[in-house]
């Protein structure tokens, strides 16, 4: 069971704005920073949002941003286009396991 | 240019032990600040957290794992081996390596990871 917590799928139409959230506890979400990845059909997880916010260079494009609030943080992708269809995963430390976390990841469809 | 490189065994037996090497080019283990990482994939499942191991060879494993893992690093080869051992079907998997940046906590640059099936 993943420790953190995402919605297992998420949609919408092109153009449209998308938001996918990440549920954990104060040791490791509000304790930490929060860090996204995203995963495109049979390739390897790749990182897009560091630092909770902050876009990883040449990575996505500025429709993609991140944000945290507490043990809570999310991930908001504007102007949706059909080649953002991907699983996306959050990701931080935990305080308390000494180690990395994982979201069980939301799989993006764009109808 | 930061690249890796998993390779290991692509079928392995129950109970049997796994090893896995990850080599990299485009840095070195001993600077300050960096580590590599394994994350695993069951296919159709979401990603799994491993082990860490840190420039100092500091190391960090899942807690639900610790027992059976063991990361090593050759710094002269720039290599880093994960053993599992004790495998099952479950551990069936994608394992992925990643270069590791101890100041944010990310993992930044990933291999193409490698299927291992566990089946006797």
């Amino acid at each position: 069971q993943p420790v953190l917590t995402q919605p297992p799928s998420a949609s919408g139409t092109p153009g449209q704005r998308v938001t996918i959230s990440c549920s954990g506890s104060r040791s490791n979400i509000e304790a930490n920073t929060v860090n996204w990845y995203q995963q495109l059909p049979g390739t390897a997880p790749r990182l897009i949002i560091y630092n909770n916010n902050q876009q990883w260079p040449s990575a996505v494009p500025d429709r993609f941003s991140g944000s945290k609030s507490g043990t809570s943080a999310s991930l908001a992708i504007d102007g949706l286009q059909s080649d953002d269809e991907a699983d996306y995963y959050c990701a931080a430390w935990d305080d308390s396991l000494n180690g990395l976390v994982f979201g069980g990841g939301t799989k993006l469809t764009v109808l | 240019q930061i690249t890796l490189k998993e390779s290991g065994p692509t079928l392995v037996k129950p109970t049997q032990t796994l090893t896995l090497t990850c080599a990299f080019s485009g840095f070195s283990l001993s600077s300050s600040g960096v580590g590599v990482g394994w994350v695993r994939q069951p296919p159709g499942k979401a990603l799994e957290w491993l082990a860490l191991i840190y420039w100092d060879d500091d190391k960090r494993y899942s807690p639900s794992l610790k027992s059976r893992l063991t990361i090593t690093k050759d710094t002269s080869k720039n290599e880093v081996v994960l053993t599992m051992t004790n495998m099952d079907p479950v551990d069936t998997a994608t394992y992925y390596c990643a270069h590791y940046y101890f100041g944010w906590g990310i993992l930044d640059y990933w291999g193409q990871g490698t299927l291992v099936t566990v089946s006797s």
